[in-house]
């Protein structure tokens, strides 16, 4: 199996801070990863599919970049409701793995 | 609007089984894979199933092959996953989730469910 590993695992941010959470998977998925941002209580919700392309009606402030085995999720000017948690997921191989989530919360 | 509505959670005992559904509608669902990912109190998401559009192709997580079984009825845009053999660790919020599948990898899960709890306890 993949295994994903996520850094940091929580990070304290401000309103209007650059944020970037790192991505690794142990062995290369080529191109084949997805972010997802959850808020407490509900549904994760798709943010980066493909590494780098930006799912339909996402804000422009979120990009993706990697390829290989490492890959990071920049949110380049945090908004109050971006405060959540983040999962990276690899989607080459079955079965499919999550990263463990990288916490972002208010500073 | 493509939308996805579980039903089906509750509380069950060790070795009990259940089964979860999950009703499409706004989007041709005979279209797409479909998944399940759980997610544990206080924990992050693990996969849990995935199925092909034809359900041709069934893939599960370790942690649940054996016991639980993935099916679909593309005639009523309804997914399902028939949970067996049920223990403690099996307890958590249970999401279908829709999968857009290529021929060599995925374009991400854009469509879930609500979720759904199963607490299996005694």
């Amino acid at each position: 199996d993949i295994q994903m590993t996520q850094s940091p695992s929580s990070v304290s941010a401000s309103v209007g801070d650059r944020v970037t959470i790192t991505c690794r998977a142990s062995q290369d998925v080529n191109t084949w990863l997805a972010w997802y941002q959850q808020r407490p209580g509900k549904a994760p919700n798709l943010l980066i599919y493909a590494a780098s392309s930006l799912q339909s009606g996402v804000p422009s402030r979120f990009s993706g970049s990697g390829s290989g085995t490492y890959f990071t999720l920049t949110i380049s000017s945090l908004q109050p409701e971006d405060f959540a948690t983040y999962y990276c997921q690899q989607a080459y191989r079955f079965p499919r793995t999550f990263g463990p989530g990288t916490k972002v919360d208010i500073k | 609007e493509a939308q996805l509505v579980q039903s089906g959670g509750g509380l069950v005992k060790p070795g009990g089984s259940l089964r979860l559904s999950c009703a499409a509608s706004g989007f041709t669902f005979g279209r797409y894979s479909m998944n399940w990912v759980r997610q544990a109190p206080g924990k992050g998401l693990e996969w849990v199933s995935v199925i092909s559009s034809t359900s041709s192709n069934k893939y599960y997580g370790d942690s649940v092959k054996g016991r639980f079984t993935v099916s679909r009825d593309n005639a009523k845009n309804s997914l399902y996953l028939q949970m067996n053999s049920l223990r403690a660790e099996d307890t958590a919020v249970y999401y279908c989730a829709r999968d857009d599948i290529t021929m060599v990898g995925g374009l991400g899960m854009d469509v879930w469910g609500q979720g759904t709890t199963v607490t299996v306890s005694s």
